[in-house]
């Protein structure tokens, strides 16, 4: 049972463009939602978060959107580079839980 | 300041072999978490615990897994008569304080090779 679901494997896109990621979650007790960014034979590195309870959030070149009724996040990174080339990948929590629920991620590759 | 420290880097055990691999918290973080990354997967939690307590472990399989966090020292994520599907990346991850994710933070991991 997947609660988090990150449909693309894969994106691809040209420096300087918009990079859009999205996550779909299942269970309606979310209510933390995080983006993690990882690089081969590292850990994942926390990127930016949304509480439920906001529908965006902004860091720099990166924004978090989230539409609870349709129980769907996206992030966006605005102007893309080549070092945004990593895997991207989605978590949530619920309620006081201290545990993360990932999705199985979106290989992001920034091309010149 | 050192981040989440993790060893060995790189584990290679036969069928049946024990693997125990290591996590040392940031400086000043109480709280360990454990999770699992099979390939092409998500990571996935497999347990939680603060100093000499497990608190919870409801992603822990229920046999040949084993996880402590002593007073002193480095908590431990031990498996035991290892099988090849325990072949996976192994992260821990540490936080300050309990019930945020402010400051959880993720070490480079044990990637397990079971042969």
């Amino acid at each position: 049972d997947q609660q988090v679901k990150q449909n693309s494997p894969s994106l691809s896109v040209q420096e300087g463009r918009i990079s859009i990621l999205n996550c779909d979650y299942t269970n309606s007790m979310f209510d933390y939602f995080l983006w993690y960014k990882k690089y081969p034979a590292e850990g994942p590195t926390f990127l930016i978060s949304i509480s439920s309870i906001k529908d965006k959030n902004e860091d720099g070149r990166f924004t978090v959107f989230l539409n609870k009724s349709a129980k769907h996040l996206s992030l966006h990174i605005v102007p893309s580079q080549p070092g945004d080339s990593a895997v991207y990948f989605c978590a949530a929590s619920a309620g006081k839980t201290d545990k993360l629920i990932f999705g199985t991620g979106t290989r992001l590759q920034v091309f010149p | 300041n050192a981040g989440v420290m993790q060893n060995p880097r790189h584990l290679v055990r036969r069928r049946g072999q024990e693997a125990r691999l290591r996590c040392s918290p940031m400086k000043g973080h109480s709280h360990v978490y454990w999770y699992r990354q099979l390939p092409e997967e998500g990571l996935k939690f497999m347990v939680y615990l603060q100093k000499e307590n497990i608190i919870d472990e409801s992603g822990m399989p229920k046999e040949r897994f084993s996880a402590e966090f002593p007073k002193e020292g480095p908590s431990i994520l031990r498996i035991q008569q290892v099988v090849r599907g325990d072949s996976a990346a192994y992260f821990c991850a540490s936080s300050p304080t309990r019930g945020s994710f402010y400051g959880y933070t993720f070490g480079s991991g044990t990637r397990l090779t079971v042969v």
